[in-house]
């Protein structure tokens, strides 16, 4: 079983709706990142959280560390949000070691 | 504009040849990192360096080498003795750590096909 597990793996939507991608994970850990990977590879981050709530635009992401879990949210959704949403754990006493989801594809359609 | 590099976008190998592809960085992070990404399955670290001269292995490091010789360059060689070398590449930095402060910066990443 993935220390990380995304849901749901396949998302569309129409434009203008809100989303909801959900992340949970299994291990103690001191940060989560949400990325953006384009269809042609390339990957942005988005957010990186240790608690509560960041927002950024129409993006926003919470975490519940008592609960293992955080979301990803996209408001008035649009076509050029379509891609896949990574989330990815920092745990194990290393900085330096991610334990990456197996992502969301989101395909938003006009 | 400050931002990581990847070289070749595709590459192709014959089977029992090295590869080296490059990762270059112009936005002074200490940390680099290799990771590997196959369909179906969360990304994958190869090797990272939390500074230069330095490396340590991932989680699949078997069957790849790299070096950390400058702070802005962390070249990733796929030699023949790994089994399965076929995927996407991709190489990020940060400016320590991923913790709390560490924000990932990726490159565009390299494509490998082992003819």
């Amino acid at each position: 079983k993935n220390e990380v597990e995304q849901s749901p793996q396949n998302l569309t939507a129409q434009e203008g709706e809100f989303i909801t991608i959900n992340c949970s994970y299994s291990v103690g850990i001191s940060a989560l990142h949400w990325l953006q990977q384009h269809p042609g590879g390339g990957i942005v981050s988005l957010f990186m959280l240790s608690s509560g709530k960041k927002k950024h635009g129409r993006l926003i992401a919470t975490i519940n560390i008592q609960e293992k879990h955080s979301s990803l949210h996209i408001t008035a959704s649009h076509p050029r949000d379509s891609a896949v949403y990574i989330c990815a754990v920092v745990s194990g006493g290393s900085n330096y070691k991610l334990t990456f989801g197996k992502g969301t594809l989101l395909t938003v359609n006009p | 504009d400050g931002g990581i590099t990847q070289s070749p976008k595709y590459l192709f190998r014959k089977e029992g040849q090295n590869v080296t592809l490059s990762c270059e960085q112009n936005l002074n992070h200490d940390a680099m990192y290799w990771y590997r990404q196959d369909p179906g399955q969360g990304l994958r670290l190869i090797y990272y360096s939390q500074i230069v001269n330095d490396f340590q292995k991932g989680d699949i490091a078997e069957g790849y080498s790299v070096s950390r010789e400058k702070k802005e360059s962390f070249p990733l060689t796929v030699t023949s003795a790994q089994k399965n070398p076929t995927a996407f590449y991709l190489c990020a930095s940060s400016i320590t750590g991923t913790g709390a402060q560490g924000e990932l910066f990726f490159g565009e990443g390299s494509r490998l096909t082992v003819l």
